[in-house]
């Protein structure tokens, strides 16, 4: 199975701090990755896909990079509303794996 | 709009079966797969597997095969997860969502919490 390596765990940021989170991947995976934001209670958000590809609906400041084994998310004016948890998921080979997740909390 | 709608809470003993609806609304549901992602409390997202809706086949995850069991309703546009032999540590919130772009899971039902308990 593929391991996505998330860093960091947790991070403290304030409005309108930019803020980056990367995820690592054990083995290519060439740009299956997904970016998805959850906030406590309720489902996942997808916000990224194919690594750079923005979700309709979802705000230009989340951007995503990265190819093969190196991803990254960044959100470049943190919002309110953006203090959540984010996961990276990779999609290129089953089983579909997580990150494990990285906490953005208000500092 | 698309829309996927999960059944309700359950509580349940040990050893006991439950069964969880997806419904899916707002798009050919033999279009697209879909998962199931299972979150522990406290805990981080776990893939299941996912259920071809155009022809029924399942996949499972290491993990989650034997008392796991995906199947569908087309009729209905529904998937559904059984559970049997439930046990304390199958405790968490279970979610469908349906695949997307790159296989991405792009709409998420909210979530149904299943609690183990005697």
């Amino acid at each position: 199975d593929i391991q996505m390596t998330q860093s960091p765990s947790s991070l403290s940021a304030s409005v309108p701090d930019r803020v980056t989170i990367t995820c690592r991947a054990s083995q290519s995976i060439n740009n299956y990755l997904n970016w998805y934001q959850q906030k406590p209670g309720k489902a996942p958000k997808l916000l990224i896909y194919a690594a750079s590809s923005l979700q309709s609906g979802v705000p230009s400041r989340f951007f995503g990079s990265g190819s093969a084994t190196d991803f990254t998310l960044t959100i470049s004016s943190l919002q309110p509303e953006d203090f959540a948890t984010y996961y990276c998921q990779q999609t290129y080979s089953a089983p579909w794996t997580f990150g494990q997740g990285t906490k953005v909390e208000i500092k | 709009q698309v829309q996927v709608v999960q059944s309700g809470s359950e509580l349940k003993k040990p050893g006991a079966s439950v069964q969880i609806s997806c419904k899916a609304s707002g798009y050919t549901f033999k279009t697209y797969a879909m998962n199931w992602v299972r979150q522990a409390p406290g805990q981080g997202l776990e893939w299941m597997g996912w259920i071809n809706t155009n022809t029924g086949n399942p996949t499972y995850a290491q993990g989650f095969r034997g008392r796991f069991v995906f199947s569908l309703d087309t009729s209905v546009s529904t998937a559904y997860l059984q559970i049997s032999s439930l046990r304390a540590e199958d405790t968490a919130v279970y979610y469908c969502a349906r695949a997307g772009s790159s296989f991405s899971f792009v709409y998420w039902g909210q979530g149904t919490l299943v609690t183990v308990s005697s």
